[in-house]
């Protein structure tokens, strides 16, 4: 199993350009979800989604986007990228049943804006 | 709404001296607690957790935390520190909920000193 990987790596946008960060898993977990990690901030919730087909806004969403068509794929789309949005992202997953208690993180795009 | 604090945003120790980084939470539900290690540039790797059952969890590379309800904390202690430790270390809790969305500290940097 690869768990969770998350494609690109770095990424460099100027204010105003669009982008997908894309992550996958194939341990068929139901729940996936983007954290965006500031320095001492630690990790906030972006979006969340408890299967293929639904989503739901974390704690801080403002100026991203996601949708889950398969459950392998959870993307994380930045429409109208802003300096703000410079951060270090994570995609995680967890097997599905509220009880199972592990999330499983990837190792995270940096993005920087411009 | 829950919450996690984590007192020191920094801890330095010499290398064999007792680790200790401190968690406390709140929640107005049973919680499920987790303590994440992050090295330099990677993902977040699960230590240990706490859902339910014995308060004093075991996790990996020496490391255990105790769940005091009492005075809502959840530690992390390791008896002796070493230079392989230095890392971020991330405490999070989780409602029993049908939610899994994790609620993160801000962390805390370890640094072991020879």
């Amino acid at each position: 199993n690869a768990g969770v990987t998350q494609t690109p790596k770095f990424q460099v946008l100027k204010t105003g350009q669009s982008m997908t960060l894309q992550c996958a898993q194939d341990m068929n977990h139901e729940y996936m979800s983007w954290y965006r990690q500031d320095p001492g901030m630690g990790l906030r919730l972006i979006h969340y989604s408890v299967g293929a087909g639904i989503t739901d806004q974390g704690e801080v969403p403002n100026g991203y986007n996601v949708s889950r068509s398969t459950t392998e794929d959870f993307p994380l789309r930045l429409l109208s990228a802003a300096p703000s949005q410079t951060s270090v992202y994570f995609c995680a997953s967890q097997a599905g049943g509220y009880r199972t208690d592990t999330q499983y993180f990837g190792p995270g795009t940096r993005l920087t804006v411009l | 709404a829950q919450s996690v604090t984590q007192l020191g945003s920094h801890v330095s120790v010499s290398e064999g001296a007792l680790v200790l980084l401190r968690c406390n939470y709140s929640s107005s539900v049973p919680p499920y607690l987790f303590w994440y290690v992050q090295y330099p540039n990677q993902g977040l790797q699960l230590l240990l957790k706490y859902t339910t059952g014995a308060t004093l969890v075991k996790g990996i590379n020496g490391f255990e935390a105790e769940f005091k309800k009492s005075e809502t904390s959840f530690h992390l202690t390791k008896p002796s520190a070493h230079m392989s430790d230095a890392a971020e270390y991330f405490c999070a809790v989780r409602m029993d909920t049908g939610r899994r969305a994790l609620t993160f500290g801000s962390g805390t940097r370890l640094q072991v000193q020879p």
